[in-house]
């Protein structure tokens, strides 16, 4: 079974507005972290946001925000106020167990399309 | 913040040579660092954790003899894909996390270098 999906292979934004991306993922262990990152066409990979299993506020940087769902084991990323910098592969992923030396497991990705 | 530069950007190579592919932390030391593989319009997949001092542990499908790891340095990570193939063109991404001066938080972000291209004729 995927241990992280995203089920948006590409979204539209129109600029200024606001956009969700879906992530499930799927584990079995109590304490792991959810990671986004971004994938701009020159292949660098940058993080975003962070979000513990056992934190009970939704992680928010600046205009990202994580809209955290235990139950659902959902960790979808909201950005606000899209702009044309945002278009971009965006990746969900996780880290079961929260040592640091764990690896990250990704999702598929959602390719992001900013329209002026 | 943490810095991990890989060398080289781009590679083109002829089928059959080897080809090294540098990963270094610039301003942490990285006991632990990751190599990623990712093929166009894909998601990145681990091929290996390279542990300073000791060997890598390769996932499930990845050959070892061909995608030589050594970790020979706190600050350095090295993959060397061996005999190489069209097949193993791909975008290779190491990443490392500062976790000796960072301990083992669970917020410790992964951070990766910028990717090598490589591609084998």
């Amino acid at each position: 079974a995927q241990k992280i999906t995203q089920t948006q292979p590409g979204m539209f934004v129109q600029e200024k507005e606001a956009v969700t991306l879906d992530c499930t993922y799927d584990t079995s262990d109590q304490s792991y972290g959810l990671f986004w990152y971004k994938q701009p066409s020159s292949g660098e990979m940058i993080f975003l946001i962070y979000q513990g299993s056992y934190d009970e506020q939704n992680a928010t940087e600046g205009r990202y925000s994580l809209n955290f769902q235990k139950a659902r084991k959902s960790a979808n990323l909201v950005i606000s106020a899209s702009q044309l910098g945002d278009s971009a592969m965006y990746f969900c992923a996780m880290r079961e167990g929260l040592n640091a030396g764990n690896m990250l497991t990704f999702g598929g990705g959602t390719r992001l399309m900013v329209k002026p | 913040g943490a810095v991990v530069s890989q060398h080289p950007s781009w590679v083109i190579c002829k089928s059959g040579t080897s080809v090294k592919i540098e990963c270094r932390s610039l301003d942490f030391q990285a006991t632990t660092m990751f190599w990623y593989r990712q093929f166009p319009k894909q998601s990145l997949m681990l091929m290996a954790t390279s542990n300073e001092g000791s060997k890598a542990t390769y996932e499930q499908g990845v050959e070892k003899d061909k995608f030589l790891i050594n970790h020979a340095s706190l600050t350095l990570s090295t993959l060397t894909v061996t005999s190489a193939h069209p097949e193993d063109s791909s975008f290779y991404i190491c990443s490392a996390r500062d976790s000796i001066s960072h301990g083992i938080s669970g917020a410790n972000v992964l951070t990766f270098g910028a990717g090598s291209r490589l591609t084998v004729l």
